[in-house]
């Protein structure tokens, strides 16, 4: 079952603060997060891990919260570069190591 | 490193047409996925292989196989293509148990069924 992303689109202004959110009906293990370019495969942004742990890119930053099962990604003081469709995905360990994505979020930056 | 390749990059099929999109990948991972993207519908998982030798379903696998070659390869075959098989299909690896880990795309490849 694919986890549901808020706002499914977001204009922003060069500068400008976003906030990009992640809900899942299943207990969530991990959260995967992915940033897309038109045209191009997705690339890895960040992981967040039940318990607390973090993996990714410096310049970016997310929050987990295992009792509501969501997460947010938060884009601070916004570049035109982060133009993109951003996903989020879930690790559902009852399968076993598969990741279900959701639909994504449309994020663009204008000068 | 190559990373995960894919091919071919486009394809154009008539309706009923078969066809096999290949994967490889050069990292060592364990972990191979399919996924299909549609606009709006985000990246949605068609199959999986959590490791050599074994493959599972996920959301979308009607109207698909796959089949684990090796470690390095995982492949996706349309049967009989049908128009709502028309896509970009992406596929990915990750590595060990995967949950500590992130999963790399191929560039994907675009189909489209007439």
């Amino acid at each position: 079952q694919q986890p549901v992303q808020s706002p499914q689109a977001v204009i922003l202004r060069e500068g400008e603060d976003a906030v990009i959110n992640c809900s899942s009906s299943k207990a969530l293990y991990s959260v995967h997060w992915y940033r897309q370019k038109h045209g191009e495969a997705p690339v890895f942004l960040m992981i967040l891990l039940k318990g607390g742990e973090q993996k990714g890119h410096e310049k970016i930053s997310a929050s987990f919260n295992e009792k509501k099962q969501q997460s947010s990604l938060y884009l601070t003081a916004s570049q035109l570069s982060y133009s993109g469709t951003y996903f989020c995905g879930t690790d559902d360990m009852e399968y076993g190591n598969k990741l279900v994505f959701g639909a994504g979020t449309i994020l663009r930056v204008k000068s | 490193n190559a990373g995960v390749t894919q091919t071919p990059k486009f394809q154009v099929l008539k309706t009923g047409q078969s066809m096999t999109l290949q994967c490889a990948q050069d990292m060592n991972h364990n972990s191979m996925y399919w996924y299909r993207q549609d606009p709006g519908m985000g990246l949605r998982l068609i199959y999986y292989s959590a490791s050599e030798g074994t493959t599972d379903k996920g959301e979308v696998p009607n109207g698909y196989n796959v089949s684990r070659l090796n470690k390095r390869e995982f492949s996706l075959r349309l049967e009989s293509a049908a128009p709502s098989q028309t896509s970009v299909y992406f596929c990915a690896s990750r590595d060990g148990t995967g949950i500590y880990n992130e999963q790399f795309f191929g560039p994907g490849t675009r189909l489209t069924v007439l």
